[in-house]
């Protein structure tokens, strides 16, 4: 079945410094991806997702992230983080189980000091 | 336009007591999915509603939960003999059509005592 992996629980980092999330995917074909953020008390929003074409996606809030078949992966980047974007960042992935139901992995919780 | 919204926010109940979890789509929205969201955890999809075709039930954790929709409008999940175990986010999404971008609902935080 598909899945995500993120390693990272959580990740510290300065105001201004950059961002990578790590994301990996496990899938036969290619897969449908995407990443969500989750603010405290807020919903669920869609930074970006990847369905094909271009491997290096452009998403919301300056977010970009890059498709690797080959590591099976899908990074979240950000050049410079903001205070702002402190948050829980969820990777996921259509499942065959059901449909076009995401299968999320288990998040990453950003942390941005001054 | 009006986004996917949840009825209620939170909600309290008792051990064995059952609850019902409201969720309206974002309208012309064919597909509706409900997920769970327990503390600390990623998402875990519960059920899935495409139009008028029989709804997808395969992630529901047990028979105690049920969820209906009426066309392309309205669903509730319900959970009967509320367990402690139950306590989380419960979250709906809709979609266009199944393949397109979800957009979810602010959640229902359960808490069963």
């Amino acid at each position: 079945a598909q899945s995500v992996t993120q390693p990272d629980i959580h990740i510290t980092v300065s105001e201004g410094a950059s961002l990578e999330l790590r994301c990996n995917y496990s899938y036969g074909a290619t897969p449908y991806l995407f990443w969500y953020v989750q603010s405290p008390g807020q919903g669920l929003q869609l930074l970006l997702k990847y369905f094909s074409g271009d491997t290096l996606v452009q998403g919301i809030k300056g977010f970009e992230a890059e498709f690797k078949r080959s590591q099976s992966s899908f990074n979240l980047r950000k050049p410079s983080v903001h205070w702002s974007d402190a948050a829980e960042y969820f990777c996921a992935v259509v499942g065959s189980n059901s449909g076009y139901a995401l299968n999320f992995g288990k998040g990453t919780s950003l942390l941005v000091t001054p | 336009g009006a986004g996917v919204s949840q009825s209620p926010s939170n909600k309290v109940t008792e051990k064995g007591k059952d609850v019902e979890l409201r969720c309206d789509p974002i309208s012309g929205h064919t597909a509706l999915y409900w997920y769970r969201q327990r503390l600390g955890q990623g998402l875990e999809f519960l059920i899935y509603f495409q139009g008028n075709s029989a709804p997808d039930k395969s992630g529901l954790p047990s028979d105690r939960f049920s969820a209906e929709r009426t066309g392309e409008s309205v669903s509730t999940l319900t959970i009967q003999r509320t367990q402690q175990e139950d306590s989380a986010v419960y979250l709906c999404a809709s979609s266009l059509q199944g393949y397109e971008t979800q957009y979810f609902g602010p959640g229902t935080r359960l808490l069963v005592l």
